[in-house]
């Protein structure tokens, strides 16, 4: 069964511009979620989709939005980038909506994001 | 508001020995979910172990246990038997009961495994 994919792996934008990664979840999962990982600020939790629906949104500006398709993929959508948007994007999936067995979350080995 | 806190920037420990990771964790909530989680430098996210919060007993997995403290909003990591794969950075995580899959991560430990 493949993992969570994400892509791409690595890229480089320039500020001002806008980018939008891509999360393929685990075959049967219907939740993805996103994270952003720096070394400043740690892990924090973007957003939230269940069934195309986005359940939970964490604390971050508008430029920063996501969407989720019928097959479950989900992309996530930073617009106006700034250099402080350089950052590691982990997307995580689940089978479940209500959450009923928390070790059914899988990562994504992430995509990298620089900003210059 | 949910906060974790892992006040251990940096570990190290001997190959072999036993290390304690340590975590601490606020929050309003009676049931809720605790994790351990490993990000070697692949950077990819792995389980290590979960407690659930109306579960007194606490959490093993092979080398890996935990002392859930709920009173004290306790959770530690302790992983026996060090090895050389183990070394990489570990993650305190809280997760709601009720509101979806929402991780609120600790900063984070490095744990090195000296040969």
């Amino acid at each position: 069964k493949a993992g969570v994919t994400q892509t791409p792996r690595y890229l480089i934008k320039t500020r001002g511009q806008q980018v939008t990664l891509s999360c393929s979840p685990i075959s049967g999962h219907r939740s993805v979620s996103w994270y952003q990982q720096t070394p400043g600020q740690g892990l924090q939790f973007l957003f939230e989709y269940f069934s195309e629906t986005q359940r939970n949104k964490g604390n971050f500006p508008g430029r920063f939005s996501g969407r989720q398709f019928s097959n479950s993929r989900s992309e996530m959508n930073v617009s106006t980038l700034e250099l402080g948007d350089s950052a590691l994007y982990l997307c995580a999936s689940s089978p479940e909506g209500r959450r009923t067995s928390g070790n059914t979350i899988y990562f994504g080995e992430g995509s990298w994001l620089t900003v210059v | 508001a949910q906060t974790v806190t892992q006040s251990q920037p940096e570990m190290s420990v001997q190959e072999a020995e036993t290390v304690t990771l340590s975590c601490t964790y606020d929050t309003s909530e009676n049931n809720y979910y605790l994790f351990w989680y490993k990000q070697p430098p692949s950077r990819q996210m792995i389980l290590v172990i979960r407690q659930e919060a109306y579960k007194q007993q606490n959490a093993t997995e092979n080398r890996f246990s935990v002392n859930f403290q709920k009173a004290a909003k306790s959770f530690s990591l302790k992983i026996s038997d060090s090895q050389l794969g183990d070394t990489a950075m570990y993650f305190c995580a809280f997760m709601k009961f009720t509101t979806g899959n929402q991780f609120y991560f600790g900063t984070g430990t490095s744990l090195t495994v000296i040969p």
